[in-house]
């Protein structure tokens, strides 16, 4: 399945860089996401982006910074991290059908983070 | 607040068969899904469920009780590659999807 790409698949930082995460999605779909996987714990949804406007962001530290240019590509930069945010982050896009439909998600293989 | 339920980790041998159980308290339902995540790989849609009744998908198969907050995942005829995580989602009132913590299935010969 190559309809959501990530890169970079890995990335080491430390506390005082900044960096960018890239998502790519080639499935025509109106709507983007950004999540954050712990271990053992639920994803957590970070930013919402539909029509390329972001309509969610679920109390995320500004040193998380997401960029919607177009409906294909999602950014998000990364500032002053701190270790705690080490982990899986994972892109996803959907097709925004209204009331009437699934509105499935569709996730890429996400970018394994480590802050040292 | 909201919350989903379903078991840490499960073990199961090849061949049989394993039921992943999810139970949901959230404001509103507007849909039930579930994906497989194998480790370091994305979460991959499996099925999805608004209402209630058995969704069969060949081997997997998926219920609804929205009377019961409850879901269930079946795995049919296991093989070792069903080894995985299993995500079980509900999309509430506002159309957010409210994720559990998965569950990992550990098959074994």
């Amino acid at each position: 399945e190559t309809g959501v790409t990530q890169t970079p698949r890995h990335l080491v930082m430390g506390m005082t860089n900044k960096k960018s995460l890239k998502c790519e999605q080639h499935l025509g779909h109106n709507a983007m996401y950004w999540y954050k996987q712990s271990a053992k714990k639920p994803l957590e949804l970070m930013f919402v982006y539909s029509l390329e406007e972001r309509v969610e962001n679920n109390s995320v530290p500004s040193r998380f910074s997401p960029e919607c240019p177009n409906s294909s590509h999602l950014f998000l930069h990364l500032h002053t991290l701190q270790p705690e945010d080490s982990a899986l982050y994972l892109c996803a896009s959907s097709q925004d059908e209204g009331l009437a439909g699934s509105d499935t998600q569709y996730f890429g293989p996400g970018t394994r983070l480590t802050v040292l | 607040g909201q919350n989903i339920d379903q078991p840490t980790e499960m073990t199961a041998t090849e061949g049989a068969i394993v039921q992943i159980n999810c139970t949901y308290q959230t404001s509103g339902f507007n849909g039930l899904f579930w994906y497989q995540q194998h480790a370091g790989e994305a979460p991959t849609f499996l099925s999805y469920n608004v209402l209630d009744g058995l969704e069969e998908k060949g081997r997997f198969s998926s219920f609804l009780s929205r009377s019961k907050g409850y879901s269930y995942l079946l795995l049919k005829e296991l093989q070792m590659k069903d080894s995985a995580s299993y995500l079980c989602a509900v999309r509430d009132s506002n159309y957010q999807l409210i994720w559990g913590a998965g569950t990992k299935l550990i098959i074994k010969p």
